[in-house]
């Protein structure tokens, strides 16, 4: 089954914490993103990818990371979380941003 | 200026009525349109994307493109309450970027 997927799928943690969520797709595609979504905000881009080792700062890239070692996979890292990135979080892949893309079920974030 | 604008909503419309969504977008460049709906504590699924000026129909759905105006449109026909959901306006800006609106949601009641 083509799919995206994530985990965690919940996680609640302290200030500071270093933590990645990872995501990984099955459909070859090359172009991976990362969207955060807030109520009245809608979704707004972190970083996205358009092959192995090519990753570039979306809207709000402040307080993530990125990496692309595969294809496949597109992690997450917060390296020092805070409150303001509680948040739901949304993985999606795609052929290019120009094609439909596909998201993963996402992750709810809660940083106290 | 927001890259993407969608009508703030929410929107609440009768059984069979026509639901219409609207969105502006910023970058007169842009090429490619998409419409993805987003049921409550789910991820956004696509169910239109338009690449050129006019309409496109798929089913109940009929999005509208307008370059020169900037705007896109999406309209649902004989609303039924399993298209009460969030719809995301989304816009692809340049060759690497998608940008989405904040979403309008709609209820059809029945």
């Amino acid at each position: 089954e083509a799919q995206v997927t994530q985990n965690p799928r919940y996680l609640i943690t302290v200030t500071g914490k270093k933590l990645t969520v990872t995501c990984s797709q099955n459909m070859n595609h090359e172009y991976m993103s990362w969207y955060r979504q807030d109520p009245g905000l809608g979704l707004r881009q972190i970083y996205y990818s358009m092959n192995v080792e090519v990753t570039d700062k979306g809207d709000v890239p402040e307080g993530y990371k990125v990496s692309r070692k595969e294809k496949r996979n597109f992690p997450l890292i917060l390296e020092s979380p805070s409150p303001n990135q509680t948040s739901l979080y949304f993985c999606a892949s795609g052929t290019t941003p120009s094609y439909e893309q596909y998201f993963g079920p996402g992750t709810r974030l809660t940083v106290t | 200026q927001k890259e993407v604008e969608q009508n703030s909503g929410p929107l609440s419309v009768p059984e069979g009525a026509i639901a219409s969504l609207n969105c502006t977008y910023s970058d007169r460049g842009s090429q490619s349109f998409f419409w993805y709906r987003q049921y409550s504590g789910k991820s956004p699924e696509l169910i239109m994307f338009i690449y050129s000026n006019g309409d496109k129909e798929d089913g109940r759905f009929t999005a509208q493109l307008n370059k020169a105006s900037q705007y896109v449109s999406l309209l649902i026909r004989d609303s039924q309450p399993s298209d009460s959901a969030t719809y995301l306006c989304a816009v692809n800006m340049d060759d690497y970027k998608l940008s989405f609106g904040a979403g309008t949601t709609v209820t059809v009641r029945a």
